[in-house]
Order: C-alpha cells, then sequence, then structure tokens
C-alpha cells in the first residue's frame, strides 16, 4: 500500500527566504510523485511531477523537487519565497503495484505562509 | 483542450437530505475519475475512484455512493446526509497513474 507523509502542517518563511516543504513517500513499487498546489476554495494544480526521469524535477512558479529513493523523499524547494506563494501544498503517490490500483493518494498538505 | 466542470460551488443541505453532486469532464475518453473530500488539517481523503463506466471502487465505509453512468460523467450521492459530510469535496480525473490529476473547482457542502 502506499502512502505519504507531509512533515509539517505549517511553514512560516520571510519574503526572499527558502521555502523547503518535506514529503516522504511509502511505496512497494517504484512510485510516481507528484506536488500539487492549492489556493482557498479552489482546486488543486500541479506544480510538478516525478515520473522515474531525471530525480531533480523542475516545476513553474520556479519550484523544483528531488527524488531521493534511498531517504523515500520528495521534498519541495524553491530558493527564494514570494508572497504569491501562499497556499497549500500537497505530496502525493501513485505506483503501478498491479491489479486495479488506480489511486492516487495525497499527504494532509502543508500550509505555507510568507510574512513580508 | 480538456476541461473539467463540478457543480453547485456551494451547497447547505438539512441534516437527513439527500445528496447529488455532479462532475463532468470534456475533451477526453476512458479517463480515470475521483471523489475526494477534504477536511482542514486532514488533506484530502480519497472517497471513491473508477477506471470505466459502472465500475466504482470504495475507499471509506460511509454514508455515501458514487456512480458512472456515462464515460465522464462521475456522481456523488448520498440518501440521507449526516453532519459529519460536511466538507469541501473535489472530483479530479488523470488518463492513468503516471500523468497529472485535473481537479474541478470543488464543492462546499454544509450540513446543519
Amino acid at each position: 500500500a502506499q502512502s505519504v507523509t507531509q512533515l509539517g502542517s505549517h511553514v512560516s518563511v520571510s519574503e526572499g527566504a527558502l521555502v523547503l516543504l518535506r514529503c516522504n513517500y511509502s511505496s512497494s513499487v517504484p512510485p510516481y510523485l507528484f506536488w500539487y498546489v492549492q489556493y482557498p476554495n479552489q482546486g488543486l494544480q500541479l506544480l510538478l511531477k516525478y515520473t522515474s526521469a531525471a530525480t531533480l524535477v523542475k516545476g513553474i512558479n520556479g519550484f523544483e523537487a528531488e527524488f531521493k529513493k534511498s531517504e523515500t523523499s520528495f521534498h519541495l524547494t524553491k530558493p527564494s519565497a514570494h508572497m504569491s506563494d501562499a497556499a497549500e501544498y500537497f505530496c502525493a503517490v501513485s505506483d503501478d503495484s498491479g491489479g486495479s490500483n488506480y489511486k492516487l493518494t495525497f499527504g494532509k498538505g502543508t500550509l505555507l505562509t510568507v510574512n513580508p | 483542450s480538456q476541461t473539467i466542470h463540478q457543480w453547485p460551488a456551494t451547497l447547505v443541505q438539512p441534516v437527513g437530505s439527500p445528496l447529488s453532486l455532479e462532475c463532468t469532464v470534456e475533451g477526453t475518453s476512458n479517463p480515470n475519475l475521483y471523489w475526494y473530500r477534504q477536511a482542514a488539517g486532514r488533506g484530502l481523503q480519497l472517497l471513491f475512484y473508477s477506471v470505466g463506466i459502472g465500475q466504482i471502487s470504495s475507499e471509506v465505509p460511509q454514508n455515501l455512493s458514487a456512480s458512472r453512468p456515462q464515460d465522464r460523467q462521475f456522481i456523488l450521492s448520498s440518501k440521507k446526509l449526516l453532519l459529519s459530510d460536511s466538507g469541501f469535496y473535489l472530483c479530479a480525473w488523470n488518463l492513468n497513474i503516471r500523468t497529472e490529476a485535473f481537479f474541478g473547482q470543488g464543492t462546499r457542502l454544509t450540513v446543519v
């Protein structure tokens, strides 16, 4: 069974500071990993995804994430936070574990606050 | 291009009343379809998913049911709502598990 753990339900940074949002996954087979962003009262938008190509994945809005198999991690980073980055961020996992497993499983989310 | 429509955007229903939320996808065929519920601090809880017409997988035993009467239509229902059914419901689709999932704008359900 697959699962996702996001460490820190709330992260607060200053504008211009590094953003680091943590995600660890569990999967019995090589995973597919995603980061989504959600603005208030809206659906989710894809930031980036890892599907077994390059381990360092670049996404939209200056975000990137690195897949580390040894650490079962897929942390999201951005060198310099902008006020518009304030939102909730979700890490998600799916995998080819076979059968009828078409599930896309999400973590509990991390609310990012950016202070001026 | 593909689009996903989910309605209504907000809904206030009394306890014990029925529920029907509808989601439709345009511009693609045979999508995987998902219903999620989002509660504060709990992330997205997968309720149902479907890989084809009439094929529904339930993740959490509860007061809700789902149906897929057409390829690109996914309906979330309840015969009698409970207070605990309040939340933000999201419909989503993807073509397979390796590809991006696209989300509707969500329905804010308040059961009173």
